[in-house]
């Protein structure tokens, strides 16, 4: 069975300094790889996705991730948080089966 | 999110009611999805409809039902609520290449007493 594990369940961050969210997932084959942002009473947001090739994927809003394998990791990454950045972030994980997992998520706050 | 709108915004029920959740896409996407957010437990896929006509269970599909009447609209009923399906129901349209999740609707805010 595939599954998400996000370890980190809340994360300040300085503004203007870098941001690291760690992503480990549980999937038998090659998987398709998602992050989402989620802002206060909005739904989901798509920031990127992975499904094959190169395995730094950029994204929306700046941010990118990187796929490792052999550590079973989609860890999300910005070089530098805005004020904007606070919301609360989800890794995914599935195939192109209609079924998708979802991490707990991480809430990412961002101080002045 | 003008691309996928759900209705109602907020609802409260009494155990035992009905309702029905309205979903509708202006994106001509062909996959369809319901899930419910609770805390600290993620995104929960309940049904999904992989094209006009068609629907399959998710994770947690029971006290539920599901409707895709056409390619726009995919509705979610609760035949007789029940306070554990008190939770954020969000609406989700795909593309064909990934079969997967792309667009949130803003979610339903459910509340069963």
């Amino acid at each position: 069975a595939q599954s998400v594990t996000q370890p980190d369940i809340h994360i300040t961050v300085s503004e203007g300094a870098s941001l690291e969210l760690r992503c480990n997932y549980s999937y038998g084959a090659t998987p398709y790889l998602f992050w989402y942002v989620q802002s206060p009473g909005q739904g989901l947001q798509l920031l990127l996705k992975y499904f094959s090739g190169d395995t730094l994927v950029q994204g929306i809003k700046g941010f990118e991730a990187e796929f490792k394998r052999s550590q079973s990791s989609f860890n999300l990454r910005k070089p530098s948080v805005h004020w904007s950045d606070a919301a609360e972030y989800f890794c995914a994980v599935g195939s192109n089966d209609y079924k998708l997992s979802f991490g707990a998520g991480t809430t990412v706050t961002v101080r002045a | 999110n003008a691309g996928v709108t759900q209705t109602p915004k907020f609802q409260v029920l009494k155990t035992g009611q009905s309702m029905t959740l309205q979903c509708a896409q202006d994106m001509n996407h062909n996959s369809m999805y319901w899930y419910r957010q609770d805390p600290g437990m993620g995104l929960r896929l309940i049904y999904y409809s992989a094209s006009e006509g068609t629907t399959d269970k998710g994770e947690v599909p029971n006290g539920y039902n599901v409707s895709r009447l056409n390619k726009r609209e995919f509705s979610l009923r609760l035949e007789s609520a029940a306070p554990s399906q008190t939770s954020v129901y969000f609406c989700a349209v795909g593309d064909s290449y990934s079969n997967q999740p792309q667009h949130f609707g803003d979610g339903t805010r459910l509340s069963i007493l």
